[in-house]
């Protein structure tokens, strides 16, 4: 079963411009995190959010957690060619020994 | 620095063969996990280790077995191959407790 759900399911903007995900999810979870996935590539850990948390950033990476709506965001600013990845955001609220994974956002950078 | 190595990297089978997928890690990490990533879903978890010797069945463990001899390493099993288990499999490691998951870079696997 899969706990978040990230949305858009794709997402194609020009370089330069801020591209943003949403991850919602149905329990309540202890920490939430989000990865990026190159074509070809495993998974790349970006940022964890713990649930007494509502904003995190690292260089160009802003991530949100709203535990009253179930959502988390991922903003990433002044877009490069090299951000064109799938991103993932993964919740803990299974266990202390698993993750559970959205299906992932599809973005895609133009030159 | 190799973080975590897998191999294969590309293998094709025919219906009914075995192989044994394999995963090293040099991050001393206690936890071990074998995903598959299937197009348009995210990740499942078919099988994971907490620590040397220990293992544990994931949401999709049906069709696979794990070993966890070694603290390094991962080993997971196909032992009648089926063309529904044609999938990208990903092995990450981590400390204990939810803590971000290093992931390597996956073996293409082809049942025909």
């Amino acid at each position: 079963s899969q706990q978040g759900e990230e949305d858009p399911q794709a997402l194609s903007i020009q370089e330069g411009e801020n591209a943003t995900m949403n991850c919602s999810y149905k329990t309540s979870i202890n920490n939430l995190q989000w990865y990026r996935q190159n074509s070809g590539r495993g998974l790349v850990h970006l940022i964890l959010i713990r649930s007494n948390e509502r904003e995190k950033h690292s260089g160009r990476l802003r991530v949100t957690l709203d535990t009253s709506k179930k959502s988390s965001s991922l903003l990433i600013t002044a877009s490069r060619a090299a951000d064109t990845a799938s991103y993932f955001c993964a919740t803990d609220a299974a266990s202390n020994y698993q993750l559970i994974w959205g299906a992932g956002t599809k973005l895609i950078i133009k030159p | 620095n190799a973080g975590v190595t897998q191999t294969p990297k590309f293998r094709v089978l025919k219906t009914g063969q075995s192989m044994t997928l394999l995963c090293a890690q040099d991050m001393n990490h206690e936890y071990m996990y074998w995903y598959r990533q299937d197009p348009g879903m995210g990740l499942r978890l078919i099988h994971y280790s907490v620590g040397e010797g220990t293992t544990a069945k994931g949401e999709v463990p049906d069709g696979y077995n794990v070993s966890r001899l070694k603290k390094q390493n991962f080993l997971l099993g196909l032992e009648s191959a089926a063309p529904s288990q044609t999938s990208v499999y990903f092995c990450a490691s981590s400390y204990p407790g939810n803590q971000p998951q290093h992931f390597g870079d996956g073996t293409r696997l082809s049942i025909l």
